[in-house]
């Protein structure tokens, strides 16, 4: 298996614009799990899926963000309007135990 | 208030040269607490999972272990490819269970 597969890899915006980033979870595995990672905050929870049913998405940080899961092999994280503090690094996980996840390469987004 | 802090912030190791990391804990109820690695542009890598106080689990030269107030990730032996940032993170009984909290890590380097 090629492991969870995000894209783009890099995003560079203007605010304001709307962002969309993608995620191709592992083959057979039930959970999907969307993390931003920081300097000043660390490495968040935004949402999580369980059979393409979000589960808890008490870490979205505002309305300007939303995630789906249309089918068990993509999901979209949207960010609309975009703005500079959304600047982080968005990471796709997944996971079939919840005793570990599989993390995807990351997209460093920077808006401008 | 829960939280989840590591210590140092920074070690630096000569190789052989063997050590610990620490994840203490303040929350109000664990039902898990996990260890990852993560290497500069990638994504988290899981290392270990423990559930109870006296838990130890061991890869190649790393071994995790479980107090009720803290973790330790010793490190023995290093060598330069264990230089990474180790992530701890914990799930609560008050979260749900696919929600994790990730401490801000500890940053090794392993020098020749």
């Amino acid at each position: 298996d090629a492991g969870v597969i995000q894209s783009p890899r890099h995003e560079v915006t203007e605010m304001g614009q709307e962002v969309t980033l993608r995620c191709k979870p592992i083959s057979g595995h039930d959970y999907l799990f969307w993390y931003r990672q920081t300097m000043m905050r660390g490495l968040e929870l935004l949402i999580y899926f369980n059979n393409n049913v979000p589960i808890d998405d008490s870490g979205m940080p505002e309305d300007r963000f939303s995630a789906k899961m249309p089918n068990a092999s993509f999901s979209t994280l949207k960010i609309q309007p975009s703005e500079p503090r959304d600047s982080a690094v968005y990471f796709c996980a997944s996971s079939r135990t919840l005793t570990e996840a599989f993390f995807g390469q990351g997209t460093r987004l920077t808006v401008v | 208030e829960d939280q989840v802090t590591q210590s140092p912030e920074a070690l630096r190791l000569q190789e052989g040269e063997s050590s610990s990391l620490n994840c203490s804990y303040t929350v109000s109820g664990l039902r898990g607490l996990f260890w990852y690695r993560q290497d500069p542009g990638k994504g988290p890598e899981f290392l270990f999972t423990l559930y109870s106080a006296g838990e130890e689990k061991e890869k190649e030269r790393l071994k995790a272990t479980l107090t009720k107030k803290e973790s330790f990730l010793h490190i023995t032996a290093p060598k330069p490819e264990d230089s990474a940032t180790y992530l701890c993170a914990v799930r609560l009984t008050t979260d749900s269970w696919g929600k994790l909290q990730f401490g801000a890590g500890t940053q090794v380097v392993v020098t020749p």
